[in-house]
Formats: C-alpha cells, sequence, structure tokens
C-alpha cells in the first residue's frame, strides 16, 4: 500500500530564504507526482507535475526533483516571500489504473516578513 | 480559461439528511474525480468518473454516491449525513480517459454537518 509523507509538516522562516519541503513515498512503482499548494481553506493550486521518466521540473522561483529508486521528491523554493505562505501538497499517481493522487499531510510554511 | 467550478461554496445540513454537490470539470475534459478533505485526515479519494461511468470509488461507504451528466459536469450525494462527514470536499478533472493524466481542483465546497 503506498504512503506518502511529508517532512516537515510545518516550517517557518525568514523572507528571502531559500528552503526545501521533502516528500517521500514508499511504492516506487509511480507514473507521476504533483506539488500543491492550498491556501487556508481554499482548493488546491497545481505548482509542478514530474512524470516518473523526469527528474526535475522548474517553474520560476519554484524546483521539484523526483528519485524514484529512493522514494523521495523534493520542492525547492528559491527567495521565499511572505506570499508563498501556505500548504504545500505532495501527490503521487500510482502506475495501476485506478485513477487517485495519493496525498502526503503537507507541510505548512509560514515565511515572515 | 475557465477553472473548475464547485458549488455551493459552504453547506450546512443537520445528521441524517442528504446532500447534494456539484462540479463542472474545465472545458474539453471528461474525467472527474472527488475527494474528501477531513480535519486531521488529509486528503482521500472519493470517485472517479469518465464519460458518464463510475471507474473507480474509494474506501468510503455507499451513502457516498455520484454520478457525471452527458455535459461531464458532476455532482456527489452524501446520504444519512453523519457528523464526521464535516470536510471540504474537492472536485477534480482532467483530459480524457487517461488516469494519469494531470488533475486540477476546483475550490471545494465546505461541508458543515450539526
Amino acid at each position: 500500500k503506498q504512503e506518502v509523507t511529508q517532512i516537515p509538516a510545518a516550517l517557518s522562516v525568514p523572507e528571502g530564504e531559500n528552503l526545501v519541503l521533502n516528500c517521500s513515498f514508499t511504492d516506487s512503482a509511480i507514473y507521476n507526482l504533483q506539488w500543491f499548494r492550498q491556501d487556508p481553506g481554499k482548493g488546491l493550486t497545481s505548482l509542478l507535475l514530474i512524470q516518473s521518466s523526469q527528474r526535475e521540473q522548474t517553474s520560476g522561483r519554484l524546483n521539484a526533483s523526483l528519485d524514484k529508486s529512493s522514494g523521495r521528491s523534493t520542492l525547492y523554493i528559491a527567495a521565499s516571500q511572505p506570499g508563498d505562505s501556505a500548504t504545500y501538497l505532495c501527490a503521487v499517481g500510482p502506475s495501476s489504473n485506478t485513477g487517485k493522487l495519493i496525498f502526503g499531510q503537507g507541510t505548512t510554511l509560514q515565511v515572515k516578513p | 480559461e475557465a477553472g473548475v467550478t464547485q458549488s455551493p461554496t459552504h453547506l450546512i445540513k443537520t445528521r441524517g439528511q442528504q446532500a447534494t454537490l456539484r462540479c463542472s470539470p474545465i472545458s474539453g475534459h471528461t474525467s472527474v474525480y472527488w475527494y474528501q478533505q477531513a480535519l486531521g485526515l488529509g486528503l482521500q479519494f472519493l470517485l472517479w468518473y469518465d464519460e458518464g461511468e463510475e471507474r473507480n470509488r474509494g474506501n468510503f461507504p455507499p451513502r457516498f454516491s455520484g454520478r457525471q451528466f452527458p455535459n461531464y459536469s458532476s455532482e456527489l450525494n452524501v446520504n444519512a449525513l453523519e457528523l464526521e462527514d464535516s470536510a471540504l470536499y474537492l472536485c477534480a478533472s482532467s483530459l480524457g480517459s487517461n488516469p494519469y493524466n494531470e488533475q486540477f481542483f476546483g475550490p471545494g465546497t465546505r461541508l458543515t454537518v450539526l
């Protein structure tokens, strides 16, 4: 059974700092991995999608990497801003034909001005 | 291009009642997914509809059901509401029937059961 873990559960950093969020999964048989952002009480905003054949994806100040063999993904945020404060969720799409994403519990990030 | 839309934004019901939640996918998307985000439990997969058919359901009781209409919009029905059904219900859509396509999420419906 696929399990997704995100560490740390919460993170507080000063503005301008570079930071890394971690996601690990127990079954390497995944089709893709997505990183999402969720503001309090809101829906999910897709940040980056990495296919299983890819090693990383970049969008602006965000860079996500994927290491299937070790069951890990990281989301790197450069030059953090107070507007980056939110909960970040990673989700794996399993290789089985289920259509479901399996989510981690998320990392709640606070960027202090 | 309009994203995934959900209605209502908030819904308050009492225990034992029925709730109906609605979702409109992104134009051109044929697959709709439902997820439940209950406090402390994280996001859990509920249902997947594609081309009007239920393709998969998560580990939820039968009182959670739904359907997909010819225009690909979808309804989630929750019967005999229980207090623990209080959660944010998120709908997502994806292009085509490929279950591996990227899922795009709506803003959610907050269901409160009193």
